[in-house]
């Protein structure tokens, strides 16, 4: 079965420190690999993603993820960051159905940034 | 533009009523995708409909079902409502021939079921 796995419940971080949450997925063919945002009381928003070419993705607010095939990894990233990222993260995977998708996403990576 | 509007915010239902969530997505998005989200499983994936047509089901009892008219608007039903149906139930519309690459999700439905 096609999936994705986030092996954090949740990450502490320091402001200013740079932050990883930890992606790994399991599909057949090539991977569309996804990372959204849902920030407290809202819905999810997306980040970023990966389809094909560079394996190092940017995306909104300064995060950036990684494609590792070998690792079938999918992290994201952040140089720097900011009490303000502190969410809640979902990486997410496509699978293909017929002509068109669905997303299926991970069980979801609390993200808390302390001052 | 308006993004995907969820009605209504909240909802307290006791078991075995049943319920109607709205889902009005972003003006020219074809496609709505429904999931439900809880603590313990994350996202789950409901349905999907394209053109008023199921086009993706996950894997939920039949007392789950849904419908989309002409206008791209949905509607998601949950019969005879058990304690574990209390969750965030979110919809997504998706912009015209991106096969479903990027969402754009409404605040979603509280559901609780007493």
């Amino acid at each position: 079965a096609q999936s994705v796995a986030q092996p954090e419940d949740q990450v502490n971080v320091a402001e200013g420190n740079p932050l990883t949450v930890k992606c790994t997925y399991s599909v057949s063919g090539n991977p569309y690999l996804f990372w959204y945002v849902q920030y407290p009381n809202r819905g999810l928003q997306f980040l970023l993603k990966y389809i094909t070419g560079d394996n190092l993705v940017k995306g909104s607010y300064g995060f950036e993820a990684e494609f590792n095939k070998s690792q079938t990894s999918f992290h994201l990233k952040k140089p720097s960051a900011l009490v303000s990222d502190s969410a809640l993260y979902f990486c997410a995977v496509r699978v293909l159905s017929g002509n068109t998708g669905k997303l299926i996403f991970g069980q979801g990576t609390t993200l808390q940034v302390k001052p | 533009k308006a993004g995907v509007t969820q009605t209504p915010r909240y909802l307290i239902k006791t078991r075995g009523q049943q319920v109607t969530l709205s889902c009005s997505p972003i003006s020219g998005h074809r496609s709505v995708s429904w999931y439900q989200q809880t603590p313990g499983q994350g996202l789950q994936f409901l349905f999907e409909y394209f053109s008023e047509t199921q086009r993706n089901k996950g894997n939920f009892p039949g007392r789950f079902s849904g419908r989309q008219f002409s206008n791209s608007r949905s509607e998601m039903n949950v019969s005879t409502l058990e304690l574990g149906d209390s969750a965030l139930y979110l919809c997504a519309s998706s912009p015209p021939g991106t096969a479903n690459e990027k969402l754009f999700f409404g605040s979603g439905t509280q559901l609780s079921v007493l």
